[in-house]
């Protein structure tokens, strides 16, 4: 079945780096964009960005640029989000997600189940 | 960029009841809002897409409805399972994606 699955929780230092992984399967991974979405702890959803995965062009909302760069293995299916200069308010839950059923243009209808990344010395 | 708001932020019902959320966008986004059901610990989940449309698989007791600048979410007969937080999500060609700051659904 058409699924993504992130790598485990992290717990990292300030200044730190952290790289996230989400592994695509059941659907051809080229063909639909991924997105990442972030959530830190008993807050909303914030959309990161996307990246096109045919392309590897990366696109970055606002205030998530410079430390944060997403990224590709196609031949793997799975595309990254690193996160260098970490800080405290970079902890919460990193989703990525995905489009693959065109009549449900612009929404995301596949998650991956989350990494949560902790930043603390 | 386009502002998304929602409300209530959180609404106290009970099983059985009707329940209204509504969600505005800062201008006009068309049709292109979708809205998400989350659990704690879980990832979202769509359950409606282009403002009104029912994902495969989503019960027919939620149902979408808006355009323009105003959406609504309604669950006619609010289940034990409904209890979470809702999120609407809205495109544009401009900002791209902006979820709204959700709507907490809990038990009265």
């Amino acid at each position: 079945q058409v699924q993504l699955v992130q790598s485990g929780s992290e717990l990292k230092k300030p200044g730190a780096s952290v790289k996230v992984s989400c592994k695509a399967s059941g659907y051809t991974f080229t063909s639909y964009a991924m997105n990442w979405v972030r959530q830190a702890p008993g807050q909303g959803l914030e959309w990161m960005g996307w990246i096109n995965t045919n392309t590897g062009n990366p696109t970055y909302a606002q205030g998530f640029t410079g430390r944060f760069v997403f990224s590709l293995d196609t031949s793997v299916s799975t595309a990254y989000l690193q996160i260098s200069s970490l800080k405290a308010e970079d902890t919460a839950v990193y989703y990525c997600a995905t489009n693959v059923v065109p009549a449900a243009l612009y929404a995301f209808d596949i998650w991956g189940q989350g990494t949560m990344v902790t930043v603390s010395s | 960029d386009i502002q998304m708001t929602q409300s209530p932020s959180t609404l106290s019902a009970s099983v059985g009841d009707r329940v209204t959320i509504t969600c505005r966008a800062s201008q006009s986004i068309s049709s292109w809002l979708a809205w998400y059901q989350q659990k704690p610990g879980k990832a979202p989940k769509l359950l409606i897409y282009k403002a009104s449309s029912l994902e495969s698989g989503v019960p027919s007791r939620f149902s979408g409805s808006g355009s323009g600048t105003e959406f609504t979410l309604t669950i006619s007969s609010l289940q034990p399972d409904d209890f979470a937080t809702y999120y609407c999500q809205q495109y544009n060609s401009y900002s791209l994606f902006t979820f709204g700051p959700g709507t907490k659904v809990d038990i009265k």
